[in-house]
């Protein structure tokens, strides 16, 4: 079965704090995907990773940054975690061609910073 | 900003088919459309996608129209783990950052016994 495991279903960090949150998947998916989720808002795209070590930014990066160093893992850092960075993070992967094909989804992590 | 108009809910007795619309105007003649949905407390799910061309799978019908400009899902014996927001996506035929998934607010639909 395709998977894609984040590493915290719940988090709590304090304010100022360096967040790191792992997304790994085992379907050799050159894309993965980092998005945050919030009330009223929808599903809104942080940061996308097309290869190793290669990033863009989506529609909201501020106060974040990714690492892609392996294939399988995507890793979004929150710098300094500030109140309004609560939220539900989502990631997700697919493959990468010039077709159409489906993207999966973790379950994700709901963080919450106090 | 997301490519698609979809009503925010909808109601649908258990058994029955429910029928979700979706309003994509401005589509191009590359773009596919694209069904998820999001249960409570779970990451989107992949329902079913297409070009111009009805599609049929396990989960779901979808049906769009001749001119491209809305389509509908049919799930077509509701239950109630069915309950969920559904997206509706317009997704261009690229590979790399072309390709992102745009996802709007959605359908919620519930599913009443």
């Amino acid at each position: 079965d395709v998977k894609v495991t984040q590493s915290s279903r719940y988090l709590v960090k304090r304010t100022g704090e360096k967040v790191f949150l792992e997304c790994v998947q085992d379907m050799d998916h050159e894309n993965m995907f980092w998005y945050r989720q919030d009330p009223g808002l929808g599903l809104r795209l942080i940061y996308f990773s097309y290869d190793v070590k290669m990033k863009e930014k989506g529609d909201i990066p501020e106060g974040y940054s990714v690492s892609r160093e392996k294939k399988e893992r995507f890793s979004l850092i929150l710098e300094s975690a500030s109140t309004n960075q609560t939220s539900m993070y989502l990631c997700a992967s697919s493959l990468y061609y010039r077709g159409n094909t489906e993207a999966f989804f973790g379950q994700g992590t709901r963080l919450t910073v106090v | 900003d997301a490519k698609t108009t979809q009503p925010p809910s909808m109601d649908c007795a258990e058994g029955r088919a429910a029928n979700l619309p979706c309003n994509h105007s401005t589509i191009s003649g590359n773009e596919y459309v694209y069904w998820y949905r999001q249960i409570h407390s779970q990451g989107p799910q992949y329902i079913i996608h297409g070009l111009k061309n009805n599609e049929t799978n396990e989960m779901a019908s979808l049906i769009i129209t001749e001119d491209r400009k809305s389509s509908t899902l049919i799930l077509p014996h509701a239950t109630l783990r069915d309950t969920a927001v559904y997206y509706c996506i317009v997704r261009g035929n690229y590979g790399g950052s072309q390709g992102n998934l745009i996802f709007g607010k959605g359908t919620k639909l519930s599913v009443k016994p």
